[in-house]
């Protein structure tokens, strides 16, 4: 099955600067992959995705990259807010797999005022 | 995010007991999933179900049972309860759609004692 890794474990980023969460995932047949923020104590919200059919997606402050060559994709949250601070996780999935998702093991992302 | 319910939220059981967690969704989703959530190990799969009547093992099934007799409803029983089974459960769905946007229901946290 899928396999997806995700880098770093925890990240402390000065409000303004930008962060960075990379993950791999092992199965070129996986074609879709959201990125969810988990706020302590809260459900995953969706706050991005990309198909594979895609390179590069933003909105706003946040964006991700995907590099189908290198199994590997990644979140950029730009001018970083107290407010992004959160658990973020990455996931992928494949077609004809219902849906199924495979997590990464989740970024603690803390944005120091 | 308030279309997708869980019940109850909090529970303390003991180990050997029978407990089921409710999961309820108004949208009419086909797909409907059960996580767990551990500090370290991310979201892994319980059990997902395509639609009504049909229900397949995820990650990490053992020790738990679902059913599926009505689309908006999809319950997790834990036929005997053990400590290890202590950790906060997900539910979600999807609508299976081109994005395949999984919504989360706001969790349930069990502690086995």
């Amino acid at each position: 099955g899928e396999n997806v890794e995700q880098h770093p474990s925890t990240l402390s980023v000065q409000e303004g600067d930008s962060a960075v969460i990379k993950c791999t995932y092992s199965d070129s047949a996986s074609n879709y992959f959201p990125w969810y923020k988990q706020e302590l104590g809260k459900r995953p919200q969706l706050i991005i995705d990309i198909r594979s059919n895609v390179g590069e997606k933003k909105d706003q402050r946040i964006a991700v990259t995907l590099n189908k060559t290198a199994k590997h994709f990644s979140l950029h949250i730009t001018e970083t807010q107290p407010e992004d601070s959160a658990v973020y996780f990455c996931a992928a999935s494949m077609a004809g797999s219902a849906r199924q998702l495979t997590f990464g093991s989740g970024t603690q992302l803390t944005v120091l005022p | 995010d308030a279309g997708i319910t869980q019940s109850p939220r909090y529970k303390i059981t003991e180990t050997g007991r029978q407990v089921t967690l409710m999961c309820h969704q108004t949208w009419s989703h086909s797909y409907m999933f059960w996580y767990r959530q551990d500090l370290g190990h991310g979201l892994r799969l319980i059990y997902y179900s395509a639609a009504a009547d049909i229900t397949d093992k995820g990650e990490v099934p053992d020790g738990y049972v679902v059913s599926r007799s009505k689309t908006e409803n999809f319950p997790l029983t834990l036929e005997s309860a053990t400590r290890s089974q202590t950790s906060v459960y997900f539910c979600a769905s999807t609508s299976g759609g081109a994005m395949e946007t999984q919504y989360f229901g706001p969790g349930t946290r069990l502690l086995v004692l």
